[in-house]
């Protein structure tokens, strides 16, 4: 257990509804990620925070999608109109701007699954 | 874009041996790399770290080498155990010099390792 959770773990869902997912990360963490990952592939960045500040939003990142962290602690990511191409598991990591920035803790992710 | 990448899918060793996985990563300005282990329906987990500055860093029964030259890095794994099953990714910080921003890690796919009794 790395001290990040996500909820839920698994979601499944029908095309064109909206999901929400939360991340609490390690709690002295002020950097917040989220990844995107499909079967067979490494993680894909996605957005990132630090603090409550959302300071970076991949090209992935399509303007149904919206992630939010407003008081610098939990985050959550919504998904609206979802499309079975959003199928993936999202992925919650964090990191210590005092310690190694890029040693990414992450959570369980929670696997979505449009149908 | 510029992408980190291993060089097999899956990779066989039986149980005791030392297991070798590699990476090929293609952005010079990465100065950080990082290795993580996944096992089925979770997320990734730390294995060990390098920076650029150094050639080889050691960890409980796992080294991680860098060769910046021809921008490789390897991960071995002593004495395999059943519980090193899993894919392992290896990850380097190189968005954040190519994209401006710190655009996290780039991962590559991922090499499966599976331990033969």
């Amino acid at each position: 257990d790395t001290g990040v959770s996500q909820d839920p773990r698994h979601k499944i869902t029908k095309r064109g509804q909206n999901v929400t997912f939360r991340c609490d990360p390690i709690s002295e963490h002020n950097r917040l990620y989220w990844y995107r990952q499909t079967l067979g592939q490494g993680p894909e960045f996605l957005t990132y925070f630090q603090n409550e500040a959302q300071l970076e939003k991949s090209r992935l990142l399509s303007d149904r999608f919206s992630a939010e962290r407003p008081k610098g602690s939990f985050s959550t990511l919504e998904i609206q109109r979802t499309e079975q191409g959003d199928s993936a598991m999202y992925l919650c990591a964090s990191s210590s701007t005092g310690g190694a920035l890029e040693k990414l803790f992450f959570g369980s992710g929670t696997q979505l699954s449009v149908l | 874009g510029e992408s980190v990448g291993l060089h097999l899918p899956t990779l066989s060793v039986q149980e005791g041996d030392n297991s070798i996985i590699n990476c090929a990563y293609s952005n010079s300005a990465s100065d950080y790399f990082i290795w993580y282990k996944q096992e089925s329906g979770k997320g990734p987990q730390f294995i060990i770290d390098i920076r650029s500055n150094m050639d080889k860093r050691q960890g409980q029964r796992v080294t991680v080498l860098l060769n910046k030259t021809v921008k490789h890095l390897s991960l071995q794994i002593a004495a395999t155990q059943p519980g090193d099953s899993a894919v392992y990714f290896c990850a380097d910080n190189g968005a954040q010099y190519s994209g401006g921003g710190a655009d996290g890690l780039t991962f590559g796919k991922g090499t499966h390792l599976i331990i033969q009794p």
